[in-house]
């Protein structure tokens, strides 16, 4: 079975920029979670959506931020304008129903020069 | 916050030898997960203890679980070189699928 796919796997920006993360959960799944990590602050949970609906967002960090998911098969983080305290690691990761295991990407490393 | 934090922060040891991680967190429970991180990579399941346990069994690793302390364990046996790698617990305090984490434990198992 194909596990959760995320694209692109690396994007080096310069300031300002509009950045676009994707993200294809493993079907069947109906939550999705998108992650930011980084050595300072670990993992942090930006946003997750139970089937399609956003239902916590509160760790979006500003406007700046917003996240998407117009089907039960995609997903997408969007940062515009994106600044250099942005870089990270952003994960997406998908789970079944129920408070069990989550399935995550590989992640999108982040660089904003 | 739920938050789980890991402890020791990070940890060297040998091949063969047995390698113990503890995680300890504020709130009541549904369940605890323990996930790895290899270098590079997204985070990998390996076992779910729900709050009614006490303790946990898959392959080599062994996870406990203390409510009362609000504290878990876990525990890889015969470690490998293939186990270097960050491992992160996560408590599930509730109906919602939100996990919090903490920062890990990095492992290190020398050949």
């Amino acid at each position: 079975d194909a596990g959760v796919i995320q694209s692109p796997r690396h994007e080096v920006t310069e300031m300002g920029q509009e950045v676009t993360l994707r993200c294809k959960p493993i079907s069947g799944h109906n939550s999705l979670f998108w992650y930011r990590q980084t050595m300072m602050r670990g993992l942090e949970l930006l946003i997750y959506f139970n089937n399609n609906v956003p239902i916590d967002d509160s760790g979006m960090p500003e406007d700046r931020f917003s996240a998407k998911m117009p089907n039960a098969s995609f997903s997408t983080l969007k940062i515009q304008p994106s600044e250099p305290r942005d870089s990270a690691v952003y994960f997406c990761a998908s789970s079944p129903t129920g408070p069990g295991p989550q399935h995550f990407g590989d992640g999108t490393r982040l660089s904003i020069l | 916050s739920q938050q789980g934090e890991e402890d020791p922060q990070a940890l060297s040891i040998q091949e063969g030898e047995n390698a113990t991680m503890n995680c300890s967190y504020k709130t009541s429970i549904n369940n605890l997960q323990w996930y790895r991180q290899n270098s590079g990579r997204g985070l990998v399941h390996l076992i779910l203890i729900r709050s009614n346990e006490r303790e946990k069994h898959s392959g080599r690793l062994r996870v406990t679980l203390d409510t009362s302390k609000k504290s878990s364990s876990l525990l890889i046996t015969a470690s490998r070189a293939a186990d270097t790698a960050s491992y992160f617990c996560a408590p599930n305090a509730g109906n919602n699928r939100k996990l919090i984490w903490g920062l890990g434990t990095s492992l290190a198992v020398n050949p």
